[in-house]
């Protein structure tokens, strides 16, 4: 079954508003989750670590105020897009590692998003 | 910076042939190698994971993995229509980030 759950498994939103995409890992705790951006035929991009209890570590050209990462719990981890523009509009998916499966990391459903 | 490449493809074989999938790497000190698979419109999901030079076999696939060439291989047996896909290799470093290549596409013919 499913380790890392995301939600909403997609989303649509007006051009310059905010929206938040959550990551919870189940029946594990999770000190460091990752997110991921992918465009149409393209691989995943990294975008961010994110550390519980502390701040995320952004991969160079993500833009930290603009990709808020909060993650306040060892089982949460939330990504809100601000001021969103249709090129925002990607596939974001998170991960988490898994120490009892040999340090694996294992992906969320993905989250679908639609900028309008 | 840190490398992971991959023949986009597609790669097209019938059903039933084995179908090999390639990756190079380049920081040599990577230790840890996963293949994961990616249905369109979807999250990837881990098929096997290698850290030792050799081959390692799981059901219909074995990865086999070549440090000294920086080299990671998937071989999948008795190919399904359902295996088309994406095929993900990726790298892991020491901060426990995966680095990913920019996938094969794979197409069973039936």
């Amino acid at each position: 079954g499913a380790v890392v759950s995301q939600h909403p498994s997609w989303v649509i939103c007006k051009s310059g508003t905010s929206v938040k995409i959550e990551c919870r890992s189940l029946d594990f705790q999770a000190t460091t989750m990752f997110w991921y951006r992918q465009f149409p035929k393209q691989s995943l991009m990294l975008m961010a670590t994110s550390n519980e209890g502390s701040k995320a570590t952004y991969e160079q050209g993500v833009e930290k105020d603009k990709f808020l990462i909060n993650h306040a719990s060892l089982t949460l981890s939330t990504l809100t897009v601000t001021s969103a523009h249709p090129e925002d509009s990607s596939f974001y998916i998170c991960s988490a590692n898994v120490r009892s499966s040999g340090n694996t990391i294992y992906f969320g459903e993905g989250s679908w998003l639609t900028v309008v | 910076q840190k490398e992971v490449e991959q023949n986009s493809g597609p790669l097209s074989v019938p059903e039933g042939a084995i179908a090999s999938l390639n990756c190079t790497y380049s920081d040599r000190v990577s230790q840890s190698f996963f293949w994961y698979r990616q249905y369109s419109g979807k999250s990837p999901e881990l098929i096997m994971s290698i850290y030792s030079n050799g081959d390692k076999e799981d059901g219909r696939f074995t990865a086999q993995l070549n440090k000294a060439s920086q080299y990671v291989s998937l071989l999948i047996r008795d190919s399904q229509p359902s295996d088309s896909a994406t095929y993900l290799c990726a790298v892991r470093d020491s901060s426990y980030k995966l680095i990913f290549g920019s996938g094969t596409r794979l197409l069973v013919r039936p």
